[in-house]
């Protein structure tokens, strides 16, 4: 099963509004990071939070952890129509080397 | 500029054939990863190497094959053993290990017919 399962796994919004979309995992992590991908690209890396954080921010992107309910949320402040695309957690399960990523949450911002 | 290519973007294949898709990345990193995505799906990793003339097979690695001669390179060959090899291919590096942010190329899309 997916270590990371993102809710939810759509998400429409109006321009201006945020957008709040979460994570949950089921093994202990030592980070969880949040990755974009604009439809038919590649994936660009926007945040990692490590286990012993609970909150980080980046421009208009702010992202929680809580270790005791393994989970994430990532929250879009301000949505633009340019934020449109899906986001995905990943983390690295215990005795893995290498990230599993989630099945992701397809954002539309409507302008 | 330092980023992650792989070529070609588009690719169809008969069904039979092996294909060879390219990634090359010149970001001096040393662990690089296959992924496969299907429409509407996550992302599932098919081998990854953190070291060259090393690699290891991921959750779905039958059917694929890889090398890493060189630092820079990490070709995947989707042989015609692989059932279902119709998907968008993407290849990533980080700079030492699994839990480093990764770098992704562009994708390449196979279809096979």
């Amino acid at each position: 099963s997916q270590q990371g399962e993102e809710d939810p796994q759509a998400l429409s919004i109006q321009e201006g509004e945020n957008a709040t979309m979460n994570c949950s995992y089921k093994t202990s992590i030592n980070n969880l990071q949040w990755y974009r991908q604009n439809s038919g690209r590649g994936l660009v890396h926007l945040i990692l939070i490590r286990s012993n954080e609970r909150e980080k921010h980046s421009g208009r992107l702010r992202v929680t952890l809580d270790t005791s309910k393994k989970s994430s949320s990532l929250l879009i402040t301000a949505s633009r129509a340019a934020d449109t695309a899906s986001y995905f957690c990943a983390s690295v399960l215990t005795g893995r080397r290498a990230l599993t990523f989630g099945s992701g949450t397809r954002l539309q911002v409507q302008p | 500029d330092g980023g992650i290519t792989q070529s070609p973007k588009y690719l169809f294949r008969k069904e039979g054939q092996n294909v060879t898709l390219s990634c090359e990345q010149n970001l001096n990193h040393d662990a690089m990863y296959w992924y496969r995505q299907d429409p509407g799906q996550g992302l599932r990793l098919i081998y990854y190497s953190q070291i060259v003339n090393d690699f290891q097979k991921g959750d779905i690695a039958e059917g694929y094959s890889v090398s890493r001669e060189k630092k820079e390179s990490f070709p995947l060959t989707v042989t015609s053993a692989q059932k279902n090899p119709t998907a968008f291919y993407l290849c990533a590096s980080s700079i030492r290990r699994e839990s480093y942010e990764q770098y992704f190329g562009p994708g390449t899309r196979l279809t096979v017919t």
